[in-house]
């Protein structure tokens, strides 16, 4: 059972648009859903993170809207960049909180 | 300076052999993990440890063992390495499962 699914797998934006990568999880116990970015040949990296409480979450260009009814959250790249192509993981935190679930990722390809 | 260390960064193997992908933390983390990263798939976690000389399986153990013989290095061994095996491995420190500090990965093909 996929508990993160995420959307879509691939993604071309212009530079200047606002991209926007979907995440919807099946465990309404999750409270705490981090967002890594990679960019090839390296290792993921924490990005952004939101706790269930909160319902939306900034820093920079980077938004995080949390949707708790729905079980859905997505992440905002305004004004995206050709540095910002990388590939981006929604992710989960089991209740225990000793473990990480990821997604399958979406690639996004900005374009100057 | 890189402070999760894998080695080695890419590797060739046999299909039957052994092979054993080292990771090193300088973090003073207690937990590590190991996952996997293949298109389609994402990252899957296979084996983690939140405590020296001890183990957990991740979701997808099979077929791989772990070793975390002290708080700073955590091994994965494939004992009978397989074609399915093909994959970037990451080895990963954490002091909670909230922020994870990645490796640069090790891309290990099986032939």
């Amino acid at each position: 059972q996929q508990q993160v699914r995420q959307s879509p797998q691939s993604l071309t934006v212009w530079e200047g648009e606002t991209a926007i990568l979907n995440c919807s999880y099946e465990n309404s116990a999750f409270d705490y859903f981090p967002w890594y970015q990679q960019f090839p040949g390296e290792g993921p990296a924490l990005l952004i993170s939101i706790l269930s409480v909160s319902d939306k979450k900034e820093d920079g260009r980077f938004t995080i809207f949390f949707n708790k009814r729905e079980k859905k959250l997505s992440l905002h790249i305004a004004d995206s960049q050709p540095g910002d192509s990388a590939t981006y993981f929604c992710a989960v935190t089991n209740s225990a909180g000793n473990k990480l679930t990821f997604g399958i990722g979406t690639r996004v390809l900005v374009r100057p | 300076e890189a402070a999760v260390t894998q080695s080695p960064r890419s590797k060739v193997a046999v299909t039957g052999g052994k092979v054993t992908l080292s990771c090193h933390q300088t973090n003073n983390h207690d937990y590590m993990y190991w996952y996997r990263q293949d298109t389609g798939h994402g990252l899957r976690l296979i084996h983690y440890s939140y405590v020296a000389d001890s183990t957990e399986k991740g979701d997808i153990p099979d077929g791989y063992k772990a070793s975390r013989p002290s708080q700073e290095n955590f091994s994965l061994i494939l004992e009978l390495a397989s074609l399915s095996q093909t994959a970037v491995y990451f080895c990963a420190s954490a002091l909670s499962a909230e922020t994870l500090y990645f490796g640069s990965g090790t891309r290990l093909t099986v032939l």
